[in-house]
């Protein structure tokens, strides 16, 4: 079955420490999208890719990275995780941009704890 | 600035039918979705409108009103594996999407 897959599901991390996670899809979409949603809130948009065009959303603190290597993997890197990182982290596609093509498929998403 | 508002929280009966409302506020309108999350899970995909009307698919259905800036979504003959939150999203001038808190939906036996 098509799908977008994240791994790990629950990742634990010092504060300060390095984390990457990551994520792949079988979908062959064009946009890759990662989420930051903490408990009751809307997910809120770090980064997308269009293709291999990266987008930064405005607010998205310098401390979070991404990588798109290809079509199929993308990566977000928290470089220093702080106690205000903890979230679950989600991936997401969509087969293009615009022209109904927008319909986002999200992965079951990380959970990250910070200590 | 862009909103989307929606109930916090709902309460509803197994079996019974429930109506989430969601209004927006937008740059612009290239559709609506909803989707479906439960506890500790990613969101689900349930429904894409970009014209006025109802869609119907199986138990649920959602409305759009463009003119009024005012989409719901139906629930029928509802399960208790219907509990979850249930976000509406608009899709922006930008292709941006603007995501509404979600509406936490309760059902009780």
């Amino acid at each position: 079955d098509a799908m977008v897959i994240q791994n790990p599901r629950y990742q634990v991390t010092q504060f300060g420490k390095p984390v990457t996670l990551s994520c792949s899809q079988t979908l062959n979409h064009n946009v890759m999208y990662w989420y930051q949603q903490k408990s009751s809130q809307a997910p809120k948009l770090l980064f997308h890719y269009y293709d291999k065009d990266f987008n930064n959303e405005a607010d998205t603190p310098d401390n979070f990275q991404s990588r798109r290597p290809n079509t199929s993997f993308c990566f977000l890197d928290i470089r220093s995780p702080g106690l205000g990182d903890a979230a679950m982290y989600l991936c997401a596609t969509s087969r293009d941009r615009g022209a109904g093509a927008d319909t986002q498929y999200f992965g079951p998403g990380t959970r990250l704890t910070v200590l | 600035g862009q909103n989307i508002d929606q109930p916090t929280e709902m309460t509803a009966t197994e079996g019974a039918i429930v109506q989430i409302n969601c209004t927006y506020q937008t740059s612009g309108f290239n559709g609506l979705f909803w989707y479906q999350q439960h506890a500790g899970e990613a969101p689900t995909f349930l429904s894409y409108n970009v014209l006025d009307g109802l869609e119907e698919k199986g138990r649920f259905s959602s409305f759009l009103s463009r003119s009024k800036g005012y989409s719901y979504l139906l629930l029928k003959e509802l399960q208790m594996k219907d509990s979850a939150s249930y976000l509406c999203a608009v899709i922006d001038s930008n292709y941006q999407l603007i995501w509404g808190a979600g509406t936490k939906l309760i059902i009780k036996p």
